[in-house]
């Protein structure tokens, strides 16, 4: 069974600090998806990044990146220079490739606040 | 291009009452998912849909839910006999059809349709 812990409940920074969000999953599977999603505080939840177990290349986007590392199972979610705007829950989730059903497992979330 | 709709945004329920809960999929995607976020938790996956026929719901509980993705309009998903632990957020969402290798489609996910169960 796939399974996805996000260890850290509450993240607190102050802004313009960096934050680094940990993410490490569990599956049997060769091929899979890791994704990250953000739900801010108006609940709605926003696509991030998806990235397929056959890629480990660091993504960068903006002020987010993302370090995939097979090794460790990890897939970690990296702000620099944070901003009050970042201030959410941010879900890592897994999906098994299994050809016709994609359903994500998640993690329990990082609810992350900046402070001004 | 609208994104997942999801209606209603807010449903308040008296014990005992059925819930309906619709969503309708981005244009030209044809499979839907439901999930459900209680309160201070991650979403757990509860049913995956395509037209017509209910492909996994091994999230689903054994009673009282149920869900549905017709020919033509809206996925369903209903709640009977509603009860206090029903009160949460329930996400839909959806990815397109056409799959010509194995591989995942990014779901897009709806704003959501949070329940109270007074």
């Amino acid at each position: 069974a796939q399974k996805v812990t996000q260890a850290q409940t509450e993240i607190s920074v102050v802004e313009k600090e960096d934050v680094t969000l940990d993410c490490v999953y569990e599956t049997r599977d060769t091929t899979y998806y890791l994704f990250w999603y953000k739900q801010p505080p108006s609940g709605e939840l926003v696509f991030l990044i998806r990235r397929n177990s056959f890629d480990e290349q660091n993504e960068i986007s903006g002020r987010y990146s993302w370090n995939f590392q097979k090794s460790t199972s990890s897939f970690n979610f990296t702000i620099t220079a944070s901003q009050v705007v970042d201030s959410a829950v941010y879900f890592c989730a897994l999906s098994e490739a299994n050809f016709g059903n994609e359903k994500l497992t998640f993690g329990t979330g990082t609810r992350l606040t900046i402070i001004p | 291009n609208a994104g997942v709709m999801q209606n209603p945004r807010h449903l308040v329920r008296r014990r005992g009452q059925e819930a309906r809960l619709r969503c309708s999929p981005m244009k030209g995607h044809s499979h839907v998912y439901w999930y459900r976020q209680l309160p201070e938790e991650g979403l757990k996956f509860m049913v995956y849909l395509q037209k017509e026929n209910i492909i996994d719901e091994s999230g689903m509980p054994k009673e009282r839910f149920s869900a549905e993705f017709p020919k033509e309009g809206p996925s369903i998903l209903r709640i009977q006999q509603v009860v206090r632990g029903d009160s949460a957020a329930y996400f839909c969402a959806s990815s397109p059809l056409e799959r010509e290798v194995r591989y995942s489609d990014t779901q897009y996910f709806g704003p959501g349709t949070r329940l109270t169960v007074l």
